[in-house]
């Protein structure tokens, strides 16, 4: 069984621009979500999805949105980048919700500079 | 809301000494339970969780945790440590009953000497 795979695993933008990062699915999850942690720091929800429809959303302002595909595959889009989006952004899925645990996968570091 | 204290942000062992790793949640009722280590550069990987049923639960690589509902507490342990288990460890608590969506503590990193 394949684990859940990012990509891609190191990126570097300026300020302002635009970045999105991608996530595969671990096979048989149909539930993804996305986190980001900044360093020294745990995880922060930024959003989940369910069958392609967001289901759940921390607090993160709009310009921090995403996608799901019809094979459970996902994007974080990330818009007007700022030096404080720097971090390590996680995505996670599971099998219909997460009280059977996370899948986590390795990890894409933003730096923006 | 829930929330998640993990209270030592780094903790010293040496190579063959146990360990205890402090979690404290914030919640009602009884929530599921999650411990996941974290090696430098890498995504977090699941350890033990805690549902339900035997308040003593066994996970991967030797570690176990102990629920103590009137502690609200669920504490990561583990008899002889070895140098490999150097990592960053977070607990994260779900709230049953409702998103499931969990919420992870700060972490502790733990640095083991030879």
């Amino acid at each position: 069984e394949t684990g859940v795979t990012q990509s891609p695993t190191h990126l570097i933008k300026t300020r302002g621009q635009q970045v999105t990062l991608r996530c595969s699915s671990q096979s048989g999850h149909n539930t993804v979500s996305w986190y980001q942690q900044a360093l020294g720091q745990g995880p922060q929800f930024i959003f989940q999805y369910y069958r392609e429809e967001e289901n759940g959303r921390g607090n993160f302002p709009p310009r921090f949105s995403g996608l799901q595909f019809p094979n459970y595959s996902s994007e974080l889009n990330v818009n007007a980048l700022e030096l404080d989006d720097s971090a390590l952004y996680l995505c996670a899925s599971s099998p219909s919700g997460t009280a059977y645990g996370y899948t986590f996968g390795s990890g894409t570091r933003l730096t923006v500079v | 809301a829930q929330s998640v204290t993990q209270p030592d942000i780094h903790i010293t062992v040496s190579e063959g000494a146990s360990l205890e790793l402090r979690c404290n949640y914030s919640y009602g009722a009884t929530p599921y339970l999650f411990w996941y280590v974290q090696s430098p550069g890498q995504g977090l990987q699941l350890l033990l969780k805690y549902f339900s049923g035997d308040t003593l639960v066994q996970g991967i690589k030797g570690f176990e945790a102990e629920f103590k509902r009137s502690q609200s507490s669920f504490n990561l342990r583990k008899p002889s440590v070895h140098w490999s288990d150097a990592a960053e460890y977070f607990c994260a608590v779900v709230e049953s009953g409702g998103s499931y969506i969990p919420t992870f503590g700060r972490g502790t990193s733990l640095i083991v000497h030879p």
